[in-house]
């Protein structure tokens, strides 16, 4: 079972403007920032979202985060085929002797 | 180009230990904190264990806690995780992963290896 709980899939058409929950507690989210992460099928993750709403260089800005209280959203819009991939949200941890890092369990995405 | 690689992995009987290495290469290690990052078959993302630039903070997950040791090279762009006592549910596909921020500890991590599996059954 994840420290961060998120919905095991979504969908959407291409276009279309999808959202991604995660949920936490006062020991990761909601004293630190989020993070999320998108694994293509077959493909190491790779870093998506950093600070709540940064992106890496590179990453669309199709791609958007948020983060409120002990929750956060990934948001894309105009979304395309090779969006479909599994996202992980990710934050630091404050809990003593605990995990540093807490990852959600994942969200498949599936462009229909 | 900056890019992390993994060794090490294969099939351990359960009690046994095994080590992994991650070879880095592009950017300059000693900077960074590392990670490592397990993905159990067809179930999601773990943090296992990080260190520090300078190996003075160590963390580890739970679940390793006892049996994995992490640690670095920093002569040889280099990072180890020991894993000791070896269980069926260690097994995973290990990542390598490099710490977004320079001389800190943070849970972005901005480039992954292809990973090392490790698989544990007798």
């Amino acid at each position: 079972q994840s420290v961060l709980t998120q919905p095991p899939s979504a969908s959407g058409t291409p276009g279309q403007r999808v959202t991604i929950s995660c949920s936490g507690s006062s020991s990761n989210i909601g004293s630190n920032t989020v993070n999320w992460y998108q694994q293509l099928p077959g493909t190491a993750p790779k870093l998506l979202i950093y600070s709540n709403n940064q992106r890496p260089s590179g990453v669309p800005d199709r791609f958007s985060g948020s983060k409120s209280g002990t929750s956060a959203s990934l948001a894309i819009s105009g979304l395309q085929s090779e969006d479909e991939a599994d996202y992980y949200c990710a934050a630091w941890d404050d809990s003593l002797n605990g995990p540093w890092v807490v990852f959600g369990g994942g969200t498949k995405l599936t462009v229909l | 180009e900056v890019q992390l690689v993994e060794s090490g992995g294969g099939l351990v009987q359960p009690g046994r230990s095994l080590r992994l290495s991650c070879a880095a290469s592009g950017f300059t290690f000693d900077d960074y904190a590392m990670h490592w990052v397990r993905q159990a078959p067809g179930k999601g993302l773990e943090w296992v264990s990080g260190i520090s630039w300078n190996s003075g903070s160590i963390g580890y997950a739970d679940s390793v806690k006892g049996r994995f040791t992490i640690s670095r090279d920093n002569a040889k762009n280099s990072l180890y995780l020991q894993m000791n006592s070896l269980r069926a549910e260690d097994t995973a596909l290990y990542y390598c992963a490099k710490d977004m921020r320079a001389d800190t500890v943070s849970d972005a991590f901005d480039i992954w290896g292809q990973g090392t599996m490790v698989t544990v059954s007798s």
